[in-house]
Formats: structure tokens, sequence, C-alpha cells
């Protein structure tokens, strides 16, 4: 199985709503991040957890709190956003060892609208 | 942290024909860079990457290059077919030691039937 599975595909919330997105991989990778893409410009990288622990916070607003409860899942919780966070969010994942980077398999994403 | 430029923007191309796309990247300690394809609506994909030890990489119809003094690789797609056209990212290392990655502008390559 190489696939990132990615729930819900879309979501529309309002900017008072608390909802979570999550994504989950069964290849074995203990490396698993999330990315923000706004239209016609790049992933953008948010979190990265490397063995369940959180690695790298890219300095992201406190209205986006990640949570890695095993090694195949990855949660993404929104309270209070903005509309300027409506985007397309990726959850991607990789193995993680000494040698280095290696190959991400992004997910589908979940595309939010916030009104 | 690492910066990676990508150009250019936009490129059209007959069927048939060759497309070049081309990043620089800042940090000489970068060690791997992977280019991603991202059809409309859809996820991103690699298509191909490459290491610092290496200088050249082919898979048929696709290949990457990498100047490691220049600090700049390439991604060169033979034989364009419509169903090449695409959004195209590069990517390198986030920064030394930091196991993610950040990536260029993007080009979107056009392949005119």
């Amino acid at each position: 199985d190489t696939e990132v599975t990615q729930t819900p595909k879309h979501l529309v919330m309002g900017m008072t709503n608390k909802k979570s997105l999550k994504c989950e991989q069964h290849m074995g990778h203990r490396a698993m991040y999330w990315y923000k893409q706004k239209a016609k410009k790049p992933p953008e990288l948010m979190f990265v957890y490397s063995y369940e622990k959180l690695s790298i916070n890219e300095s992201v607003p406190s209205r986006f709190s990640p949570e890695c409860p095993n090694s195949s899942l990855l949660n993404l919780h929104l309270h209070a956003l903005q509309p300027e966070d409506s985007a397309l969010y990726l959850c991607a994942s990789s193995q993680d060892t000494p040698g280095g980077l290696y190959e991400q398999y992004f997910g589908p994403g979940t595309r939010l609208t916030v009104t | 942290g690492e910066n990676v430029e990508q150009h250019p923007s936009t490129l059209s191309v007959q069927e048939g024909d060759s497309a070049v796309i081309k990043c620089t990247y800042s940090d000489s300690a970068s060690n791997y860079f992977p280019w991603y394809k991202q059809e409309l609506g859809k996820r991103p994909q690699l298509i191909i990457d490459i290491r610092s030890n290496v200088g050249e990489k082919k898979d048929q119809r696709i290949a990457v290059t990498l100047n490691k003094t220049a600090k700049h690789f390439s991604l060169h797609i033979t034989e364009t077919q419509p169903e090449d056209s695409a959004v195209y990212f590069c990517a390198a290392p986030l920064s030394t030691g930091r196991r993610a990655l950040t990536f260029g502008s993007g080009t979107r390559l056009q392949v005119q039937p």
C-alpha cells in the first residue's frame, strides 16, 4: 500500500467552528508532514512529525494544532480560523532514517473553505 | 534556510518538443533534489529525484541534471505529450539537517497537440 489518505475531501467551516483534518498511511513511514497550498502556489510546510514527535513547526499560528496519535495517523485540529486560511491542506509521509531525505508521498488533500 | 528559485513560471511547447525547467538553490550543503508533477486538482507526485553524489539521472523521457558548483538543477522532458501538461515543482531540503523540503514557485507546462 503506497497511498496516503486524507479526510474529508472538502470542508466548509465558519470562523467560530472547531474541526479536524485526518491523514493516514500504512507504509511504515515514521515522518509525517502537513503542508498548506494556496491556488497557483507551491506547497508550504507547516509541521513535521518524526517518530510521533513534533520536530518542525514553521511558525504556524496556534489556531492550527497538529496531533500524531500513532505512527499511522496525523491530525490537524482547526479552531477560530480566518478566511485567509482557506486553502488545500496536504498531508505527506516519508521514511525517516539517518541517511537523509526520501521521497515524500502526498495525500489527495482537504480543500478547506473558511466563511 | 534554503532558497529555491524556479524558472520559467510558464512554458508552452508543441507536442514532441523538449521542455527544460531550471532551479537554483542557495545552500551548498543541500544533497537531495526532487521534482514533483501536480495535475489540476490532484496531489503532487514525485517524478524523479537526484542526490548530490550524481550529476544526472534518467527515467525514460525524463531526466534531471545537477550542477553542484553552480548550485542549479534542471528537469528535462523529451518528446513531450499532452498528458505532460501540469505544474512542475522542484524542491530542496529546507535547511541542513532538517528533514523537510522547500519548494520552488512552480512551472506551468502546456503541451500543445
